[in-house]
């Protein structure tokens, strides 16, 4: 199993809801990433967990709460969006923090704030 | 700091023919890799090709193979025989060699169409 599954694929919500998305590889790996994608520009690293704790935090706003439940699972919670939040969430993960670049991506929640 | 610039927003291609794409960077660090990213219409983004800044003998995958001149920073891709299936973003990317969190810089992304 070499893939990366992210729920859901599509979220529209509006600026005051809470919805959450989630993130979930059986590769054994002990890093997972979140990025944000806007249309033709290139991933922006979020936040990275490594062993289930978060090693990086990109100075992401606090309306974007991320939660590693265990070394499988990767969760962001989304609370008081704004519209420009509006992007393609990417999940990835790899074999260790430090593990050359070579990152498995999910393909992405295409999240729309009203 | 790094940075990673690809000047081809958008490249064509007719099927069955070679494409080179270019990637320049700019890195204070001696050991460092490289790596060029595709991200097909179905979003996935998948690792393509990587190449470690200290072997000299360009990395190669099948019909993807890179052109890595570390004196003049650039790191270009060339596909061969191209197929539409080749059709995606491709990003170009670096990261340090000694770098906690696997931390990458990525380029702004070409866009590759293949003509059938």
């Amino acid at each position: 199993d070499t893939e990366v599954t992210q729920t859901p694929k599509h979220l529209v919500m509006g600026m005051t809801n809470k919805k959450s998305l989630k993130c979930e590889q059986h590769m054994g790996h002990r890093a997972m990433y979140w990025y944000k994608q806007k249309a033709k520009k290139p991933p922006e690293l979020m936040f990275v967990y490594s062993y289930e704790k978060l090693s990086i935090n990109e100075s992401v706003p606090s309306r974007f709460s991320p939660e590693c439940p265990n070394s499988s699972l990767l969760n962001l919670h989304l609370h008081a969006l704004q519209p420009e939040d509006s992007a393609l969430y990417l999940c990835a993960s790899s074999h260790s923090f430090d593990r050359a670049g070579e990152l498995f991506f999910g393909e992405g929640s295409r999240l729309t704030v009203l | 700091a790094q940075t990673v610039t690809q000047s081809q927003p958008e490249m064509s291609v007719q099927e069955a023919e070679t494409v080179t794409l270019s990637c320049t960077y700019d890195t204070s660090e001696s050991d460092y890799y490289l790596f060029w990213y595709k991200q097909p219409p179905s979003r996935q983004m998948i690792l393509v090709i990587r190449q470690e800044a200290y072997k000299q003998q360009n990395a190669t995958e099948n019909r993807f193979s890179v052109n890595f001149q570390k004196a003049a920073k650039s790191f270009s891709l060339k596909i061969s025989d191209s197929q539409l299936g080749d059709a995606a973003m491709y990003f170009c990317a670096q990261r340090p060699f000694n770098n906690a969190g696997n931390m990458l810089t990525f380029g702004g992304g070409t866009r590759l169409m293949v003509k059938p």
